[in-house]
């Protein structure tokens, strides 16, 4: 199964400020996947990133907000721009696709005061 | 769309008993898969099991196991032998069998707090 490596694993940010998660996997995959998780709740995907496109984004999320770069196959970012309270969540990455199972990454917890 | 139910927000087992959690999903497709995942306190997302709707036998790891009843749409999680380990949020999950872009997604339920007693 691949090992996804999140950066950081926590931030307390500014309210205002941008903060870039990134999310780096030890092995080549077409298709990479972001999630949010708010407190005590499930998760939502944000977006799918696939390698040389655009980022797919679910309702609710918009580009401007949560810019995604995917430069190769192995790695991504997810910049949360101009936070505010509301954005405290924790930010997951995930890669797997067809018959394999979704792996993630361990989570950026994000705070904003 | 498809949707995926968790109706029991907390539920709590004695250590080494037997525990159930319900799971149930709305879908059209005839071909998918639907997936466990625990999330302990770490916040890190592990999968429990997984079981592809094609197959009939339902899928088994260790001490958990799965009832998966295709027709009513439903997919129960079994704990046996439970530990305090095993406490966690448990997700029950849906991806369509179909691939490309964003069919490739995992939509998860609310989650099912379990609380093992010691």
């Amino acid at each position: 199964s691949a090992v996804i490596s999140q950066k950081p694993s926590r931030d307390i940010c500014q309210r205002g400020t941008s903060l870039t998660i990134q999310c780096q996997v030890d092995s080549q995959v077409t298709m990479m996947f972001w999630y949010r998780q708010q407190p005590g709740q499930s998760l939502t995907l944000i977006a799918t990133a696939n390698q040389g496109s655009e980022a797919t984004y679910e309702s609710g999320f918009v580009i401007d907000k949560f810019p995604i770069s995917r430069p190769n196959l192995t790695f991504s970012t997810l910049t949360v721009s101009n936070m505010s309270p509301e954005d405290s969540s924790i930010y997951l990455c995930s890669v797997g696709t067809g018959e394999q199972p979704q792996h993630f990454g361990d989570g950026t917890r994000l705070s904003i005061l | 769309a498809q949707t995926v139910t968790q109706s029991q927000p907390e539920m709590s087992v004695q250590e080494a008993e037997t525990v159930t959690l319900s799971c149930t999903y709305d879908t059209s497709e005839s071909d998918y898969y639907l997936f466990w995942y625990k999330q302990p306190p770490s916040r890190q997302m592990i999968l429990v099991i997984r079981q592809e709707a094609y197959k009939q036998q339902n899928a088994t790891e260790n001490r958990f196991s799965v009832n998966f009843q295709k027709a009513a749409k439903s997919f129960s999680l079994k704990i046996s032998d439970s530990q305090l380990g095993d406490a966690a949020m448990y997700f029950c999950a849906y991806r369509s069998a179909f691939l490309g872009g964003r069919d490739d997604k995992i939509i998860f339920g609310k989650g099912t707090r379990l609380h093992i007693l010691p």
